[in-house]
């Protein structure tokens, strides 16, 4: 299986950068996901990295490296709506492609 | 916008009635997950079919869940009979099999037993 493991809680400014990190272990990796959580909704996609490299999307990019089995999310200009669950989800290969997620990261924004 | 469509919305439910969830892919996904989330466990993979087909149901509890696609425009989960213990918010999502763009989630079945 995949071990996946981000921080529980993370708080920042509003107008600040954050970074949200994330590490898995695993063998036969296949992409990493970003999704994006707000409470009582359903998670949406935010990005897809499964070469190493920054993939960057308007004010969010999302960085891979495979050999140290690491991501980070990051989130520019932050505002008081990113306030939100932020899950890293680990896709291996071997036949199936099913995303395995990490607990979450609880990012609060405050003003 | 296509959406992953589920109901109900929420289900309240006494403990050993049957509960049946239900998911319309967005059409054209061959990709469907059914995820089931709690605040101890997180999102939890319950079931997986490609092309129609389960291909994973390991994280099912075989003994009372169930889950099926009749058809391209239908998903269904089952449970018989419910236990207080499977209270949780129920998510379907669908994708291409890829996955490059990401997997839509539907908005989830809030599913409370008593």
């Amino acid at each position: 299986g995949q071990n996946i493991d981000q921080p529980t809680e993370m708080t920042a400014t509003e107008g600040a950068i954050v970074q949200i990190n994330c590490t898995y272990q695993t063998s036969g990796f296949n992409g990493l996901f970003w999704y994006q959580q707000h409470a009582g909704e359903a998670p949406t996609f935010l990005s897809y990295n499964v070469l190493d490299g920054l993939e960057e999307k308007g004010r969010f990019s999302s960085f891979l490296s495979r050999s140290k089995g690491y991501s980070y999310l990051l989130l520019k200009e932050l505002q008081m709506k990113d306030s939100a669950s932020y899950l890293c989800a680990v896709r291996v290969s071997g036949g199936s492609y099913i995303p395995t997620f990490g607990r979450g990261t609880s990012l609060i924004v405050h003003p | 916008d296509a959406r992953v469509t589920q109901t109900p919305r929420h289900k309240v439910t006494e403990m050993g009635q049957e509960v049946t969830m239900r998911c319309q892919p967005i059409l054209g996904h061959n990709t469907v997950f059914w995820y089931r989330q709690t605040m101890m466990q997180g999102l939890e993979l319950l079931a997986y079919f490609r092309n129609r087909a389960p291909l994973d149901d390991s994280g099912m509890p075989k003994d009372r869940f169930s889950a099926e696609m009749p058809d391209a425009t239908l998903a269904t989960l089952k449970i018989q009979p419910s236990e207080p213990r499977d209270s949780a918010v129920y998510f379907c999502a669908s994708g291409s099999e890829q996955g490059a763009s990401g997997y839509t989630f539907g908005s989830g079945t809030r599913l409370t037993v008593v």
